[in-house]
């Protein structure tokens, strides 16, 4: 069973740029939610996706924003990027309603230059 | 307001030591969900245990252990004869129903250090 893919691994992007990160959940998973991880800041919970619909958001600015497909894909995009938005984006995916494990890809190592 | 503690920014120890790494969580749910997660130097967490709010029995997996107090808000993760290849970032999470989300609120984490 093929794992929690997110693409690309590695970005580098400049500041005012805007950017859209992907998520592919395990097969029958259809929550996905997202994190951003920073050394000052640890790990923040931005949005969660079920079925399309944004079910949950953190406490992030408009620029960040999140769909989900059809197909349970999701893809978060940020707009006008700033120097602080340089993190890891975590993708994380469970299979049920309730409160199961939610299980994470390996992120993408977004730097903004 | 809901909060995760792991007051151990580093920790380091030789193999074969046991370590002990706390959480400490705050909610005034009744009912939630905790869990532990290891953050391998490759980035992705890797889910270790979930134990939800009625359960308070320990737990026990090959060397790793798990003790859930409710009285001290604690849920503390033993490794037993630590070895290199457990070094690595360890954060517990909480986890609230409110809303059926599985948002995750994270502890800041511990470094765990295993010297050979």
């Amino acid at each position: 069973k093929a794992g929690v893919t997110q693409t690309p691994r590695y970005l580098i992007k400049t500041r005012g740029q805007q950017v859209t990160l992907s998520c592919s959940p395990i097969s029958g998973h259809r929550s996905v939610s997202w994190y951003q991880q920073t050394p000052g800041q640890g790990l923040q919970f931005l949005f969660e996706y079920f079925s399309e619909t944004q079910r949950n958001k953190g406490n992030f600015p408009g620029r960040f924003s999140g769909r989900q497909f059809s197909n349970s894909r999701s893809e978060m995009n940020v707009s006008t990027l700033e120097l602080g938005d340089s993190a890891l984006y975590l993708c994380a995916t469970r299979g049920g309603r309730g409160h199961t494990e939610a299980f994470f890809g390996q992120g993408t190592r977004l730097t903004v230059v | 307001a809901q909060k995760v503690t792991q007051a151990q920014t580093e920790i380091s120890v030789v193999e074969k030591e046991d370590v002990t790494l706390d959480c400490v969580y705050e909610t005034r749910d009744t009912t939630y969900y905790l869990f532990w997660y290891k953050q391998p130097p490759s980035g992705e967490l890797v889910f270790l245990i979930r134990r939800n709010s009625f359960d308070e029995q320990n737990e026990i997996s090959g060397r790793y252990s798990w003790n859930f107090q409710k009285s001290t808000s604690s849920f503390n993760f033993t490794i037993t004869a630590s070895q290199v290849v457990d070094s690595a970032v360890y954060f517990c999470a909480l986890s609230l129903p409110s809303g059926n989300t599985g948002k995750l609120i994270f502890g800041q984490g511990t470094t765990l250090q295993v010297k050979p």
